[in-house]
């Protein structure tokens, strides 16, 4: 069956601009997240979706960043005015179990 | 606060040895623990978890050892192959905080010929 698929892989931005990334989670799979990993950097959670409950927005970094859920499957995250240091690469993962994540292949982002 | 350390960034290993990955955390409210591998241009994938109440799990050539009193865990791979050189990444995961894992910053595996 499809793991998770996310798009685009590659994303080059100019300063200020907004962009959107898309995850498509595993059918079936009730959590989905997002996390970013900076260079050098560990995966940093972002956000967590369950089901029809309120998120948990406790890892977004600033409010230029937000994201949504729909029809509890495809996910998106929304950076406004993106900045340098938005620079990373995004990582959408599903779970049915809360233990073992599936993880997208990732977006590439940068921003000039 | 890094929650989770990974204080080697890389690691060479000649195949057919063994591999030892190390990992430690701060935070007492981890429950589990997992590895995760990450190959380039991929997303990483699961490798290994261990309960915070055991203190080994093995599964084929990977085995992970959780010493709680000193907050440690290590990944061995035995033997290692080539294709295990990817980066690996500990992550310790507490269920009082939406089940999100808090990732350790990776250690880069190159097993050579």
């Amino acid at each position: 069956g499809a793991g998770v698929s996310q798009s685009p892989s590659n994303k080059v931005t100019e300063k200020g601009k907004d962009v959107e990334l898309r995850c498509d989670p595993i059918s079936g799979h009730t959590a989905l997240y997002w996390y970013r990993q900076s260079l050098g950097q560990g995966l940093e959670f972002l956000i967590y979706f369950q089901g029809n409950s309120a998120p948990d927005k406790s890892g977004l970094p600033s409010d230029r960043f937000s994201a949504e859920r729909t029809g509890g499957s495809v996910s998106t995250l929304t950076i406004q005015r993106t900045q340098q240091e938005d620079s990373a690469v995004y990582l959408c993962a599903s779970t049915r179990t809360n233990l073992e994540q599936f993880f997208g292949p990732g977006t590439r982002l940068t921003v000039l | 606060d890094q929650q989770v350390k990974q204080n080697s960034p890389s690691l060479s290993v000649q195949e057919g040895r063994i591999s030892i990955l190390n990992c430690d955390y701060t935070n007492s409210m981890f429950d589990y623990f997992l590895w995760y591998k990450k190959y380039p241009a991929e997303g990483p994938t699961f490798l290994i978890s261990i309960s915070s109440i055991k203190d080994k799990n093995e599964d084929g050539r990977f085995t992970v050892f959780l010493n709680k009193s000193a907050k440690h865990l290590s990944l061995h791979i035995v033997p290692s192959q080539p294709g295990d050189s990817a980066v690996y990444f500990c992550a310790g995961r507490n269920t009082g905080t939406a089940s999100k894992l808090t990732f350790g910053t990776g250690t880069r595996l190159q097993v050579t010929l």
